[in-house]
């Protein structure tokens, strides 16, 4: 069976810090895989998709950035951490060809 | 942009109640998807439906996909306490940036022993 991971679970960063989240999948090959931002419990905002290694469409401008370096892993990053940037980061993960996303745990991150 | 448009926004209800929970759109929509989301966690799969008209069970849950695409309803039957959370449609329109699916704002489900 397929399971996806997220890591950190929690992550509390200073203001200009760096930011790497790694979100990982399993039991699956070549899946497309997505990144989002949930503020105050509700709205999910997509801010990136990949559909393969090395392939990463933007949704909205922001600080951040996402890398896929492996077929399997997903990387969010920023260089410089604004307070804006805390939310509920999301992972999740589709089969090509198939809608249905699957969500992993979520990292919460803070910002002060 | 797609919009989707997700009521009530919160319901309080007591033990034992039915729930019913919709999202309509001006869009067509070819897959419709029902998330729950505990608090601290991601979004779990509920139901998919991907037939407009179809009509899918998950043990207390019904899900409905509308016969014009644009609207599908969550029924929660005989509720119980762990029913707690925010349920989220999403659709999907196929074409051209079919990866991406539109979320509504969620129903925020408080159930009283």
């Amino acid at each position: 069976s397929q399971t996806i991971h997220q890591w950190p679970a929690t992550l509390v960063q200073p203001v200009g810090s760096p930011l790497s989240l790694e979100c990982t999948v399993e039991g699956t090959s070549n899946p497309n895989l997505y990144w989002y931002r949930q503020a105050a419990g509700r709205g999910l905002q997509l801010l990136f998709y990949s559909v393969g290694i090395g392939q990463i469409s933007s949704e909205v401008p922001q600080n951040l950035s996402a890398s896929r370096p492996q077929d399997r892993q997903f990387i969010l990053s920023s260089k410089k951490l604004l307070l804006s940037d805390s939310g509920f980061y999301l992972c999740a993960w589709s089969s090509g060809g198939l809608e249905t996303q699957y969500f992993g745990p979520g990292t919460r991150l803070l910002v002060l | 942009g797609q919009q989707l448009n997700q009521s009530p926004q919160s319901m309080f209800i007591q033990e034992g109640e039915d729930v019913s929970m919709n999202c309509t759109s001006s869009s067509i929509f070819n897959t419709w998807l029902w998330y729950k989301q505990d608090p601290g966690e991601g979004p779990v799969l509920l139901i998919a439906l991907y037939k407009a008209g179809e009509l899918t069970s998950n043990g207390r849950l019904t899900a409905q996909f509308g016969i014009t695409r644009k609207d599908s309803f969550l029924n929660i039957s005989a509720s119980i306490p762990s029913d707690v959370g925010i349920y989220f449609c999403a659709g999907l329109k196929s074409g051209g940036s079919n990866y991406k699916l539109t979320f509504g704002k969620g129903t925020l489900l408080t159930v009283n022993p």
